[in-house]
């Protein structure tokens, strides 16, 4: 079936890096564009950007630019997201989900399992 | 950049109630329009698609409607399982905005 597996969750220091790994399987990885949403703690869903997983052309949504990367490794269906310089307010859950369509209408489905990220000294 | 607002942005309901859940877009979206369903400590789910499409598998119960910039999620007998927390999101534009939740509490 088709799914999403994220790697597992990250403790880290203010400035560190991290790198979220979400392998897909089930289907065609390079067939359907890859979102990225972020969740902190006790909020809502906010939507990152996306990647276009035969191109690796990323889009970032405002927000998240200059210290937030994704990219991908298409030998093993993964995308990745990358978060550089740590602050607290990175310390959220962060989502992958296929992005997926019928004609011009496009919606999240599936989503990974989630990767709690946090950010503390 | 739209902006998705959602209404109320919590209720109280008991199990068998209709519920009504509203979202607004800050321009037109024509029918471009999801709604997902999240638990406690779970990814969200697909419940909705294009305003109106019930994804495979999601009880019927469940139904979207509207267009333009005003839209509608309503459950038509809340069961024990339906307390979570639901979000819209427009895919009019390629970025892609939620809106800010309803939480569905147990009254």
């Amino acid at each position: 079936q088709v799914q999403l597996v994220q790697s597992g969750s990250e403790l880290k220091k203010p400035g560190a890096s991290v790198k979220v790994s979400c392998k897909a399987s089930g289907y065609t990885f390079t067939s359907y564009a890859m979102n990225w949403v972020r969740q902190a703690p006790g909020q809502g869903l906010e939507w990152m950007g996306w990647i276009n997983t035969n191109t690796g052309n990323p889009t970032y949504a405002q927000g998240f630019t200059g210290r937030f990367v994704f990219s991908l490794d298409t030998s093993v269906s993964t995308a990745y997201l990358q978060i550089s310089s740590l602050k607290a307010e990175d310390t959220a859950v962060y989502y992958c989900a296929r992005d997926r369509s019928s004609g011009w209408y496009n919606w999240f489905d599936p989503w990974g399992q989630g990767t709690l990220v946090t950010v503390s000294s | 950049d739209i902006q998705m607002t959602q209404s109320p942005s919590s209720l109280s309901a008991s199990v068998g109630d209709r519920v009504t859940i509203t979202c607004r877009a800050s321009q037109s979206i024509s029918s471009y329009l999801n709604w997902y369903q999240q638990k406690p400590g779970k990814a969200p789910k697909l419940l909705i698609y294009a305003a109106s499409s019930l994804q495979s598998g999601v009880p019927s119960r469940f139904s979207g409607s509207g267009s333009g910039t005003d839209f509608t999620l309503t459950i038509s007998s809340l069961q024990p399982e339906d307390f979570a927390t639901y979000y819209c999101q427009q895919s009019y534009s390629t970025l892609r905005a939620f809106g800010g939740g309803t939480k569905v509490e147990i009254k």
